[in-house]
């Protein structure tokens, strides 16, 4: 079946600092990839989605600035969580999609933890 | 704005029991819907996938039906085990970019 990886699993910074979360499909081609967090004994909620080539769309309350997406590839999408504070601590987790309507197979997910 | 609320946010059960955890939408304009597993801290696992033109998907002990003008779907767990346990998401498919609603989750613990 069709692999999505995330790097980091796991990562700690200090408030202020920049992180990068990578999100890859191993074995197939996502032209778009999707972004999502979320917050402890809650559901999954979309941050934006990414098509490869072209900017980012953002949902409503999501800060394009302060969430930098980059879809530079079929198979890399990048989340850079940017000043980050301890609210942005959270669990991200990216989609790859092959098709618009085709299924989205899910990364691992990253913790980030901003201290 | 798509609306998915999942019942019950909790389910415990003995294992060998069958059981049946809700999934409700508002917006009946789907072009799929998911049923996913995740394990504590770890990511989702896509469980199946129904096609907004199909009624059902079984995959062994698995079975989701799909309801679409009533905004329904039902996920079907035949004979539960320990390994079952963890908290189950359905997600709901829309939109030009197909993307996902997840539901609140029920969280299912099967006891020996």
């Amino acid at each position: 079946g069709a692999v999505v990886s995330q790097h980091p699993s796991r990562v700690i910074c200090k408030s202020g600092t920049s992180v990068k979360i990578e999100c890859r499909s191993l074995d197939f081609q996502a032209t778009t990839m999707f972004w999502y967090r979320q917050f402890p004994k809650q559901s999954l909620m979309l941050m934006a989605t990414s098509n490869e080539g072209s900017k980012a769309t953002y949902e409503q309350g999501v800060e394009k600035d302060k969430f930098l997406i980059n879809h530079a590839s079929l198979t890399l999408s990048t989340l850079t969580v940017t000043s980050a504070h301890p609210e942005d601590s959270s669990f991200y987790i990216c989609s790859a999609s092959g098709d618009r309507q085709a299924e989205q197979y899910f990364g691992p997910g990253t913790r980030l933890t901003v201290t | 704005k798509q609306e998915v609320t999942q019942i019950p946010a909790a389910l415990s059960v003995p294992e060998g029991e069958n059981l049946v955890l809700n999934c409700s939408f508002t917006d009946s304009a789907i072009y799929n819907l998911q049923w996913f597993r995740q394990d504590p801290g770890k990511g989702l696992t896509s469980l199946l996938l129904i096609q907004s033109s199909q009624r059902e998907q079984t995959s062994g002990r698995l079975n989701a039906s799909l309801d679409k003008s009533s905004g329904r779907s039902t996920l079907y767990i035949a004979a539960s085990q320990p390994g079952d346990s963890a908290t189950y998401l359905c997600a709901v498919g829309a939109g030009t970019a197909s993307k996902l609603t997840f539901g609140t989750g029920t969280r299912l613990q099967v006891t020996l």
